[in-house]
C-alpha cells in the first residue's frame, strides 16, 4: 500500500526563521511528488518534482527530491505570517491518484 | 478563467441520509477526481472519473458513488451517512490525470 509520511506534525516559528519540512514516501509506479498548502480549504499548488537533485524554487520557497533515499524536504526561508498554513506533500503513482501525507502545520509567529 | 467551482459550500444532514456534492472541473480539463479530508489529516482518495467511467477507486465503501457527465463534471454521493462522513470534500480537476487544480471544497457535517 502506498505510504506518504511527513514530519514535524507542527511547527512554531517567529517571523525571519528558516524552516524545513519533511515528506518520505513508499509508492509504486511514482511520477511525481507535489507540494501544496492549505490555508482555509482548497489546497494550492506550490511544486512538482519528478527528477532528484533538482531544486525548485519560487521566491523564499524551494524544494528538492531524492528518489533514491525515497524523501523531499520544503524550506521556507524568511517566514511570514503569511506562510502559515498547513503543507501537504503528495505523490502521483502514474497519474490515476495522489496519495497524501497527514500535512504539516506551521504557524509563524510576528 | 475559472477554476474549479464545488457547491454547496457547506451542508449538515443527519445520519442515514443520503447526500449529493457536485463539481465543475477547470476549463480544458477532462478528469475529476474526488478525495475525503477529516479534520488534522491530508486528504483520502475516493475515486476518480475520466470519459464519464470511474477509472480507479480509494479504499471506501459502496456507500460513496459517483458519476461523470458529458461536460465532465461530476457529482458525488454518499448514501447511508455515518457520523463519521463528516469530513471535507474536495474536488480536484486534470487533464487526462495530469496537472491537479483543487476546488473550495464541500464541508458535510453529519448529526
Amino acid at each position: 500500500e502506498d505510504k506518504v509520511v511527513q514530519s514535524p506534525l507542527s511547527l512554531v516559528v517567529h517571523e525571519g526563521d528558516t524552516v524545513t519540512l519533511n515528506c518520505s514516501y513508499e509508492v509504486t509506479n511514482f511520477r511525481s511528488l507535489l507540494w501544496y498548502k492549505q490555508e482555509k480549504k482548497a489546497p494550492t499548488f506550490l511544486f512538482m518534482l519528478t527528477s532528484s537533485g533538482i531544486e525548485k524554487k519560487s521566491g523564499r520557497l524551494s524544494s528538492i527530491l531524492d528518489k533514491k533515499e525515497l524523501f523531499s524536504i520544503l524550506n521556507i526561508t524568511a517566514t511570514q505570517t503569511g506562510d502559515s498554513a498547513v503543507y501537504l506533500c503528495a505523490v502521483d503513482n502514474a497519474g490515476n491518484m495522489l496519495t497524501f501525507g497527514g500535512g504539516t502545520r506551521l504557524m509563524v509567529k510576528p | 478563467d475559472a477554476g474549479v467551482t464545488q457547491s454547496p459550500t457547506h451542508l449538515i444532514k443527519t445520519r442515514g441520509q443520503q447526500v449529493t456534492l457536485r463539481c465543475s472541473p477547470k476549463s480544458g480539463h477532462d478528469t475529476v477526481s474526488w478525495y475525503q479530508q477529516a479534520l488534522g489529516q491530508g486528504p483520502q482518495f475516493i475515486f476518480q472519473y475520466y470519459e464519464e467511467e470511474e477509472r480507479q477507486r480509494g479504499n471506501f465503501p459502496d456507500r460513496f458513488s459517483g458519476h461523470q457527465f458529458p461536460n465532465y463534471s461530476s457529482e458525488l454521493n454518499v448514501n447511508a451517512l455515518l457520523l463519521g462522513d463528516s469530513a471535507l470534500y474536495l474536488c480536484a480537476s486534470s487533464l487526462q490525470g495530469a496537472g491537479y487544480t483543487f476546488g473550495s471544497g464541500t464541508r458535510l457535517t453529519v448529526v
